[in-house]
């Protein structure tokens, strides 16, 4: 069981650059979302799904975007990146259906954007 | 505007025991929880409250007053591969979590 898996580990990006961010769990979990973390700030959410199909904006939602098209999948993609966008993104995952409802977190993505 | 703040850092002696603080104020109030950060890696679940009160799970326990606002986790007999950032998050009343910038605890020998 991999639980969450986040791909590529790592990436260095020229600014203006398309790029997507892919996220899988396999947990059959209902909720997925997307953090960035930056030295010094907490996690902030960009984008979450509370199910298949559906997604919202969380607080920094501004240069990406998501799509769920199933359970298991929630990529994330930055139509044109910029400088202000290197950063830690972790994708987590969480049952969504109690009020004790954990957040599982991939080991993360490194973007670098020059 | 909603914000948790914790100490950004702290030193510990291996073996000791050493207690971190957390105070928020939310939009609403569904639970607090700690997590557990190793540097590179991602964060990893540590505890929950959702009732004042303490919460204790082997070394580590987790306190929190909803009327204050504040919370901390308590770790007992450190260990060096404690050495971690701990993170306070809040979920607020549209159930998404609030997130501090965590405490980095330094543990020596």
């Amino acid at each position: 069981i991999a639980g969450i898996t986040q791909a590529p580990t790592s990436q260095i990006l020229a600014a203006g650059r398309r790029m997507t961010l892919r996220c899988t769990q396999d947990m059959r979990h209902n909720a997925m979302y997307w953090y960035r973390q930056d030295l010094g700030l907490g996690l902030r959410l960009i984008h979450y799904s509370n199910t298949a199909g559906t997604t919202g904006k969380g607080e920094v939602p501004d240069g990406y975007s998501v799509s769920r098209a199933n359970t298991d999948d929630f990529p994330l993609t930055l139509a044109s990146a910029v400088p202000s966008q290197t950063s830690v993104y972790f994708c987590a995952s969480s049952d969504g259906t109690s009020d004790f409802d954990t957040q599982y977190f991939g080991p993360g993505t490194r973007l670098t954007v020059l | 505007g909603q914000n948790i703040d914790q100490p950004t850092e702290m030193t510990a002696t291996e073996g000791a025991i050493v207690q971190i603080n957390c105070t928020y104020q939310t939009s609403g109030f569904n639970g607090l929880f700690w997590y557990q950060q190793h540097a590179g890696e991602a964060p990893t679940f540590l505890s929950y409250n959702v009732l004042d009160g303490l919460e204790e799970k082997g070394r580590f326990s987790s306190f929190l007053s909803r009327s204050k606002g504040y919370s901390y986790l308590l770790l007992k007999e450190l260990q060096m591969k404690d050495s971690a950032s701990y993170l306070c998050a809040v979920r607020d009343s549209n159930y998404q979590l609030i997130w501090g910038a965590g405490t980095k605890l330094i543990i020596k020998p």
